[in-house]
């Protein structure tokens, strides 16, 4: 029982590498998001997709682009990697956009990202 | 400021105590909230889940929503050492996913 699986689990990469963040769910779900999360200051929503073949923009999108590749899978890509792009990277998945007690978000247990 | 205030802690408590844990917030429209815990190098996992103001209990835990305060508590009883964890209180607009809101999260050890 996967549920959400996020490769890799950990990244070094030097300021103006790119990378793709790849994140896979097994559930069925619609809905997938990828969040970053920094010490002090929470999740943060990066992108999300309601469905296949739609995305949109978080809170804090700049610098990252995404792919809803299929209804499995959503990926994220730093084109250009910057120092202050060192997190810890969710993916998360829910049967709908709007989650709820009973179609919560589930998440996966993070990349961890540092950006030299 | 944040629009979510959560006090980072640490916070360590002996077991069988009862915790409190509390976040602020500062956008009026927020009609959801939850209560998610994470365990270490792990992703957050949903605890519990209110609308609008009023209290839910789910065993030994209990959500407080006051919304004219602006403020919403997690009560833990009988804590136990498993509860180790961090706890991340999380808020949203209703029908616009993106104005999900997440406090920073506070750590919470239990000792046996």
């Amino acid at each position: 029982n996967a549920g959400v699986t996020q490769t890799p689990k950990f990244q070094v990469l030097k300021t103006g590498q790119s990378m793709t963040l790849q994140c896979a769910q097994d559930m069925n779900h619609n809905s997938m998001y990828w969040y970053r999360q920094d010490p002090g200051m929470g999740l943060r929503l990066i992108y999300y997709s309601a469905s296949e073949g739609t995305t949109d923009k978080g809170e804090v999108p700049n610098g990252y682009n995404v792919s809803r590749l299929n209804k499995r899978e959503f990926s994220l890509r730093l084109e250009s990697a910057a120092p202050s792009q060192t997190s810890v990277y969710f993916c998360a998945s829910s049967e709908v956009l709007i989650d709820s007690a009973d179609q919560p978000q589930h998440f996966g247990d993070g990349t961890r990202l540092s950006i030299l | 400021q944040k629009e979510v205030e959560q006090d980072p802690g640490p916070l360590s408590v002996p077991e069988g105590a009862i915790v409190s844990l509390n976040c602020t917030y500062s956008n009026s429209a927020f009609q959801y909230f939850m209560w998610y815990r994470q365990y270490s190098r792990k992703g957050p996992e949903l605890l519990m889940y209110t609308y609008s103001s009023g209290n839910k209990e789910d065993g030994r835990f209990t959500a407080q929503v006051d919304k004219s305060s602006k403020y919403i508590s997690l009560f833990i009883r009988d804590s136990q050492p498993s509860d180790s964890a961090t706890y991340l209180c999380a808020m949203r607009v209703p029908y616009n996913n993106n104005d999900m809101r997440f406090g920073a999260g506070t750590r919470l050890t239990v000792k046996p």
